[in-house]
């Protein structure tokens, strides 16, 4: 199984300011055939389900502020949030769909 | 806008079977190429992909779970339903229905309709 390594666990940062997690994989998410980083990630609020904000590593999911951003290639990829709002406290997941088992990060919590 | 909704018993004992069901509105399971997955949250193990189904009843699974889990599609009523047996305390968890697209191939992608997830207890 392709292990999913978030960084950090948790931060706190201060509104206005930029937040950065990062998401390491056991094995590179680069698909040769399509240039593309088989790679997602989600915002998750306390008592509700996982919301997709971006996919193959940087397209942003329709109705996702700018704000948020994804880079990366290969094995490393981040998760920006440019300038944080009190509504982006939440715990973020990246997950690989390069090979089945599909498999997710541990979470990274964001708070103020 | 299609929506997922999760049913079942909230409780199961330890060595007998969890069973619940995903319920699709706003959409039709048989009428799309589209797959159908199970997921699970736990605060010690985070998010776990348990399995994925197509309309025609095609599934496949995680390993982790040693194959006790199945995965069956009723799209006559527009549902699809997992059983996990037998259970443990480990199996305690909330568990979610969610759609994964994105990908050619078989289930493959990201999962961009989630349910709102449902707690299940497994007691001793």
């Amino acid at each position: 199984d392709i292990v999913m390594t978030q960084s950090p666990d948790s931060l706190a940062v201060s509104l206005g300011e930029r937040a950065t997690i990062n998401c390491k994989s056991s094995q590179s998410l680069l698909y040769s055939s399509d240039n593309k980083n088989y790679l997602a990630w989600y915002q998750q609020k306390p008592g509700q389900p996982p919301k997709l904000l971006i996919y193959w590593a940087s397209a942003r999911e329709s109705g996702v502020p700018d704000r948020f951003s994804g880079s990366g290639s290969g094995t490393d990829f981040t998760l920006t949030i440019s300038s944080l709002q009190a509504e982006d406290v939440a715990l973020y997941h990246c997950q690989q769909y390069y090979i089945a088992p599909w498999t997710f990060g541990q979470g990274t919590k964001v708070e103020i | 806008q299609l929506q997922l909704q999760e049913s079942g018993p909230r409780l199961a004992k330890a060595s007998e079977t969890l069973s619940l069901t995903c319920t699709v509105s706003s959409g039709s399971i048989g009428s799309t190429s589209h797959y159908w997955g199970w997921i699970r949250q736990t605060p010690g193990k985070g998010l776990e992909w348990i399995g994925s189904i197509s309309s025609s009843g095609s599934a496949y699974y995680n390993p982790s779970l040693r194959s006790r889990a199945t995965i069956s599609v009723d799209s006559s009523k527009n549902q699809f339903s997992l059983k996990v047996t037998p259970v443990t305390a480990a199996d305690t968890a909330v568990y979610y229905c969610a759609r994964p697209i994105g990908s050619a191939a078989a289930g493959q992608g990201w999962f961009d309709t989630w349910g709102q997830g449902t707690l299940v207890i497994v007691s001793s």
